[in-house]
């Protein structure tokens, strides 16, 4: 079973807060790792796809990191404003043909900005 | 373009009823995967089919399958349902989804309530 581990569940900061959030996988047969942000009563939407170790990306105030050997990725939000709030969710997509078209989700981190 | 597409958006079934579900994907899209969201559960992986095959499905009972049409739109289908089967059922469309940094679109969802 493959596990797919978010922290911490939920996280409540002030508005021009940074925060960060952690997702740990499985360090072997890596593939790829997404990362959604899903707000309440919409889809969930990608803000990265990555796949090298050691790559970083930025998106505006949110960026992120992958460590592939030690299997963890972290996401960051630099100065946090309300409309950040939502749940942000990892995805774990393995090599081989059982994990072909696959994501493996973790928990998800609930992020409540208050004003 | 339009997104990805899911109707219907609310159903209400009885346990023992069969129920199904329509995605229509970005137009151009030709893989198309379903997952199932419970209260305390992540976003679990049913199945993924491209171009009419289902290449891949997750660990649910045979009372869960699908299908996809020549113009990539897919439908899952639930059998003899269980109230254990309420949930949020989303659909994701990707172009191939064997790209190493390709992301899902997801549509809005079907959350099935089962009395």
């Amino acid at each position: 079973i493959l596990n797919v581990e978010q922290s911490p569940q939920s996280l409540h900061v002030q508005e021009g807060d940074s925060t960060n959030f952690t997702c740990s996988f499985p360090s072997s047969n890596f593939y790829a790792l997404h990362w959604y942000r899903w707000e309440t009563a919409k889809s969930p939407e990608a803000l990265f796809v990555m796949t090298l170790n050691g790559d970083e990306k930025k998106k505006g105030r949110i960026s992120a990191t992958l460590n592939t050997k030690e299997g963890y990725s972290y996401l960051y939000i630099k100065g946090s404003q309300p409309e950040d709030s939502a749940t942000y969710l990892c995805a774990f997509k393995g090599a081989g043909g059982t994990s072909y078209g696959k994501l493996t989700f973790g928990q998800g981190t609930i992020l409540t900005v208050h004003p | 373009k339009a997104g990805v597409t899911q109707t219907p958006r609310y159903l209400i079934k009885t346990r023992g009823q069969q129920v199904t579900l329509s995605c229509s994907p970005i137009s151009g899209h030709r893989s198309v995967s379903w997952y199932q969201q419970t209260p305390g559960q992540g976003l679990q992986f049913l199945f993924e089919y491209f171009s009419e095959t289902q290449r891949n499905k997750g660990n649910f009972p045979g009372r869960f399958s699908g299908r996809q049409f020549s113009n990539s739109r897919s439908e899952m289908n639930v059998s003899t349902l269980e109230l254990g089967d309420s949930a949020l059922y989303l659909c994701a469309s990707s172009l191939v989804a064997g790209v190493t940094n390709e992301k899902l679109f997801f549509g809005s969802g079907t959350q099935l309530s089962v009395l």
